[in-house]
């Protein structure tokens, strides 16, 4: 089935630092790929996405390429500011769906930046 | 603001009850689709549907069912409740046309969290 792993957190950071959030993934064909962030006491908000590989998904400064040779979606970040304090995940919607389709998740990485 | 409404916020209950939670999708979309998320099993889908019909089904517990009714609108049932079935539940919603793209975005809404006691 399909699965999406997540580095493990919390990550911890100091303003202005480079953030990398690891994100892998398990689907068969060319699952769409998406990354969310949740704020305390809120619901998913998108915060990127890419369809097709070697697509580079960005919003907010935040980045992540698709890379269909590493099944990979790694999130960066230049520089993170204390408002980035958020959980951030990963997440998959099988190919071959139309309709819409469910969102596979990873487990969540809790930022914290520091001023 | 994502344009999805969920109802209640918060939610109390005893054990063995049964609750409703109320999702009202964004204008247009036609898919609604239901998540929980737990501290032990992360987010997890649990069931669609698009258009006032079942499209795909997760991990849904028998003891829970959801319906989508003619005006778009979205209820979550569960019942016989558990410990184990407190956790936050979200629902989202999507355009959702027959035919359309699977990478189309789903839209949150601040979800019920649901306290079983």
């Amino acid at each position: 089935g399909n699965s999406v792993t997540q580095m493990e957190g919390p990550v911890t950071l100091s303003e202005e630092a480079f953030l990398t959030i690891n994100c892998t993934y398990t689907a068969t064909g060319y699952p769409s790929l998406f990354w969310y962030v949740q704020y305390p006491g809120e619901g998913l908000q998108l915060l990127l996405k890419a369809t097709k590989a070697d697509d580079k998904g960005s919003n907010k400064g935040f980045e992540a390429t698709y890379r269909k040779e590493t099944t990979s979606f790694h999130l960066e970040k230049g520089s993170v500011q204390v408002s980035d304090s958020a959980v951030y995940f990963c997440a998959l919607t099988p190919w071959g769906e139309t309709s819409g389709s469910r969102l596979t998740f990873g487990e969540g990485t809790q930022l914290t930046v520091n001023p | 603001d994502s344009g999805v409404t969920q109802t209640p916020k918060h939610l109390i209950t005893a054990t063995g009850q049964r609750v409703t939670l109320r999702c009202s999708p964004r204008s247009g979309d036609l898919s609604v689709y239901w998540y929980q998320q737990s501290l032990d099993q992360g987010l997890q889908f649990l069931i669609q549907y698009y258009n006032g019909e079942e499209r795909a089904k997760g991990n849904i517990l028998e003891r829970f069912s959801a319906q989508q009714f003619p005006d778009l609108h979205s209820e979550l049932n569960l019942s016989s409740l558990e410990l184990g079935d407190s956790a936050l539940y979200f629902c989202a919603s999507s355009q959702g046309h027959s035919g359309g793209p699977p990478q189309e975005t789903q839209y949150f809404g601040p979800g019920t969290r649901l306290l079983v006691l």
